[in-house]
């Protein structure tokens, strides 16, 4: 299963809500989180079956969607927030992540 | 707290083998399956395997299928990876995660990087 991210890269100030969509090349089902990787830094979960928050992930982000597309949301941009950010499906193998969407401050 | 420490990345030649180690405390390790993910330099994220939590399955990526293996000690509270037949395009940095039920990886290790070069 193939993932596809848009945009690639996005450019926003803080205070600013932004979306991230992923879709995917065939029906996921429920099976998709959100990643967050700053540079130099380890991954972190920030959502998995769509919209469930991993713990200590502030409220300001969310996700929605079913099937093949999905979104991921920040209400508010935070400085804490340009990373970039990666969707995975699990629905099945092999596994695959989409490519990424870097976030940057304007 | 959950923590995953890797070890066991290097240099290595072409077609060379190498295996890396990620051993896991504060949560019970026989209860969770186990993912490798690796990043090429400036490149996203891309799954390797998956291990399950009794090491009965294992499934990989097509680039690696063949060439990779995934075992684990429960005993030991570990996970590896063997890599044989190493190419340049393995030349990344590998993460450990932690893999629930669901799939996802919820906690990493802090990553070890292989690099595949003459």
């Amino acid at each position: 299963i193939q993932l596809t991210q848009s945009p690639s890269f996005l450019s926003a100030s803080v205070g600013d809500r932004v979306t991230i969509t992923c879709r995917a090349s065939q029906g996921i089902g429920s099976h998709l989180a959100w990643y967050q990787q700053k540079p130099g830094k380890v991954p972190d979960l920030l959502m998995y079956s769509v919209s469930t928050l991993q713990t200590g992930v502030p409220s300001r982000f969310s996700g929605s969607g079913s099937g093949t597309e999905f979104t991921l949301t920040i209400s508010s941009l935070q400085p804490e927030d340009f990373a970039t950010y990666y969707c995975q499906q699990s629905n099945s193998y092999p596994l695959t992540f989409g490519p990424g969407t870097r976030l940057e401050i304007k | 707290q959950v923590q995953l420490v890797q070890s066991g990345g290097g240099v290595v030649q072409p077609g060379g083998s190498l295996r890396l180690s990620c051993i896991a405390s504060g949560f019970t390790f026989s209860y969770f399956g186990m993912h490798w993910v690796r990043q090429a330099p400036g490149e996203g994220l891309d799954w390797v395997g998956f291990i399950r939590y009794d090491g009965s399955d294992q499934h990989y990526s097509d680039s690696v299928k063949g060439r990779f293996t995934i075992a684990r000690d429960n005993s030991k509270n570990t996970v590896y990876l063997q890599m044989n037949s190493l190419r340049h395009q393995d030349t990344a940095m590998y993460y450990c995660a932690r893999g629930p039920l669901m799939l996802y990886a919820d906690y990493w290790g802090q990553g070890t990087l292989v690099t595949v070069s003459s």
